[in-house]
Formats: C-alpha cells, sequence, structure tokens
C-alpha cells in the first residue's frame, strides 16, 4: 500500500497563482521528499524536509511538515507554464539500514495555464 | 557529471519473452534503487543494490530480478513477460540512504 498519499489528485489553476499540494503518510518517518515528474520522464527532487523539521524553503517553493498530523504540504508560489508536471511525496517509513526504502504517493496532477 | 542513465529508453516484448534494462548511476554513487511505474499502482519500489548486493526488495514475483555490478551499474531482469508487466521502469542512484534520489529517464516497456 502507498505510505504517502497527495491531495488533490488534479489541480489546475492560472499562471501566477499559487499552488498548494497536500501529502499524509501512515508510519514515523526519518525525512519526506517532494519529487516532480514531467509527462514520462524520471522524477526530479525538489526537496526535502527532516522528521524534526517543520517548514523549509527553496525559491519559490515552501514544504511544511506536520509529525503529529503525519502531514506535508507543498506551496509553489507565482506558478508558471512550466511547473506543469506531476508532483510526488515520498516517505522512507522510518527505515533503515537493509530495510531502508523510499514509498512514493500517486500523485498530484498540477497544470498551470498560461 | 553525468545524470543516471537508462538503455533502452523504448522496449516492445511479446508475453513470455525476457527482458533486460540497464541502469548508469552517477559516477560514485554506489546505492541504485528501481521503481515500477503504471497509471493504475502509481511508483511501486522493486529492489535497492548496494556495493553488489541486494538491500530490499520489493512484493514482486520472482519473475523480477536484478545485480549490481562492481563498478555500480545495474540491470534488471524479468522473465515469463505478463501484459501486467508493461510500465515505465524508474532507476535511481543516491550516493548515500536517506538523501535524494537521483533518477533516470526510465525505460518504457510495452508487452504485447
Amino acid at each position: 500500500s502507498q505510505q504517502g498519499e497527495e491531495d488533490p489528485q488534479a489541480l489546475s489553476i492560472q499562471e501566477g497563482e499559487n499552488a498548494t499540494m497536500n501529502c499524509s503518510y501512515k508510519t514515523s518517518i526519518n525525512n519526506l521528499q517532494w519529487y516532480r515528474q514531467n509527462s514520462g520522464r524520471g522524477l526530479v527532487h525538489l526537496i526535502l524536509i527532516r522528521s524534526n523539521e517543520r517548514e523549509k524553503h527553496s525559491g519559490r517553493l515552501r514544504v511544511t511538515l506536520d509529525t503529529s498530523k503525519k502531514s506535508s504540504s507543498l506551496l509553489i508560489t507565482a506558478s508558471r507554464a512550466a511547473d506543469t508536471a506531476s508532483y510526488f511525496c515520498a516517505t522512507d517509513g522510518n527505515s533503515g539500514g537493509s530495510n531502508y526504502k523510499l514509498t512514493f504517493g500517486k500523485g498530484t496532477l498540477l497544470t498551470v495555464n498560461p | 557529471k553525468a545524470g543516471v542513465t537508462q538503455t533502452p529508453r523504448y522496449l516492445i516484448k511479446t508475453r513470455g519473452q525476457q527482458v533486460t534494462l540497464s541502469c548508469s548511476p552517477i559516477s560514485g554513487h554506489r546505492s541504485v534503487s528501481w521503481y515500477q511505474q503504471t497509471p493504475g499502482q502509481g511508483l511501486q519500489f522493486l529492489f535497492e543494490y548496494f556495493s553488489e548486493t541486494q538491500r530490499n526488495k520489493g512484493n514482486f514475483p520472482g519473475r523480477f530480478s536484478g545485480r549490481q555490478f562492481s563498478n555500480s551499474r545495474s540491470e534488471m531482469n524479468v522473465s515469463t513477460l505478463e501484459l501486467g508487466d508493461s510500465a515505465l521502469y524508474l532507476c535511481a542512484s543516491t550516493p548515500v540512504q536517506g538523501a535524494k534520489l537521483f533518477f533516470g529517464s526510465g525505460t518504457q516497456l510495452s508487452v504485447l
């Protein structure tokens, strides 16, 4: 089963608007990561937030993490048509060593209309 | 530095055949993971290799196997292909466990 679940499944906005995507997960984590995927291509890492962090920024990206609610949000400000992609959260489920793996949610498809 | 390279980019096979996919990680990265991506199931973890050893394996049948060579390059093999094996197969490398993954562009496998 998926560890992370993104919400909404799809989001359509106008260029210049902000986009917010949410991720919920089930078990404790060491860190949570967000990735972006353009259609049919590989994933690109956006940001990593550790379980002891509450907020992190990178350019137009802002990620928050609430471990008590087992949830995270990704905010993209001043969106551009080039931000059109699928966005995935990934968690490590507090795994490590021979048990380590990243589990991905099903993603949010973001469409930014020019 | 060159990125993660996966070959081939596209592959068409028929049921019952076998297939081998290749992945060259970023230089210096010793951990290589494989994921299967389908519209229905999303991204699912296949296995992870580190220094030629499989450290972890996902919930896939034994038809799915892999290996890693001393230069960290990895291959995955799927035998007796089924229609449901049609998917985008993604390889990712990382220098240390817990760090971000660097993905290749994937191999799109179609089983007819």
